[in-house]
């Protein structure tokens, strides 16, 4: 059954510390997303990728890091740099057709 | 500045009546519609569509319209039920399949039994 991963569900940080969070899709889909949902916020997206081994930031990329070494995987790495981490994260993956098909989120949580 | 809103953060109405959401939008150059659904904790699903050249499209208790003078569209429920509780967010697209979507910041619906 084809779809987008994500993980961990939750997913707790101590201040200072890196965290990756994992995006893993098997749609066959070239285009991938890494949105932040807030409360009242709507989602705002940090960056995308349209192809291996290229991406953009996108409107809140500063603190955040990414990769897309292969077509399946496009990981998010939150860094010490991103001052407010507490949030919703949500990944999307674009095929042939306009709409997004998004992962279930992580909640990360700084402790 | 935001391109897609949706004004109104809430919205509360009674079982079996009919929901209307509403999104305006900016940008001219958008020329396709999304509408979708959001539990909690969950990722966003797809509901609708609609492409710039229609103004109604319709898939089950679910109808989109798009007045494009207006750049306004909106979403009809009926009937609304309960388990159509949820976050509801409308997102625009230009620049063909491969553009980015802009999203509103979300309508919660409540529907009361």
């Amino acid at each position: 059954d084809g779809g987008i991963t994500q993980s961990p569900k939750y997913l707790f940080r101590k201040e200072g510390q890196n965290v990756t969070l994992s995006c893993e899709q098997n749609l066959n889909h070239d285009a991938m997303y890494w949105y932040r949902q807030d409360p009242g916020q709507g989602l705002r997206l940090i960056y995308y990728s349209q192809i291996v081994n290229d991406f953009q930031k996108g409107d809140i990329a500063e603190g955040y890091s990414v990769s897309r070494e292969k077509k399946e995987s496009f990981p998010l790495t939150v860094t010490s740099a991103q001052k407010n981490p507490t949030a919703f994260y949500l990944c999307a993956s674009q095929g042939d057709a306009y709409g997004y098909t998004f992962g279930s989120g992580t909640r990360l949580t700084v402790v | 500045d935001q391109q897609v809103k949706q004004n109104s953060p809430s919205l509360s109405v009674q079982e079996g009546r009919i929901s209307i959401l509403n999104c305006d939008y900016t940008n001219s150059m958008f020329d396709y519609f999304l509408w979708y659904k959001k539990y909690p904790a969950e990722g966003p699903t797809f509901l609708i569509s609609i492409s710039s050249i229609k103004d109604k499209n319709e898939d089950g208790r679910f109808t989109v319209f798009l007045n494009k003078s207006a750049k306004h569209l909106s979403l009809h429920i009926v009937p609304s039920q309960p388990g159509d509780s949820a976050v509801y967010f409308c997102a625009a697209n230009y620049g063909g399949s491969q553009g980015n979507l802009i999203f509103g910041k979300g309508t919660k619906l409540s529907v009361k039994p």
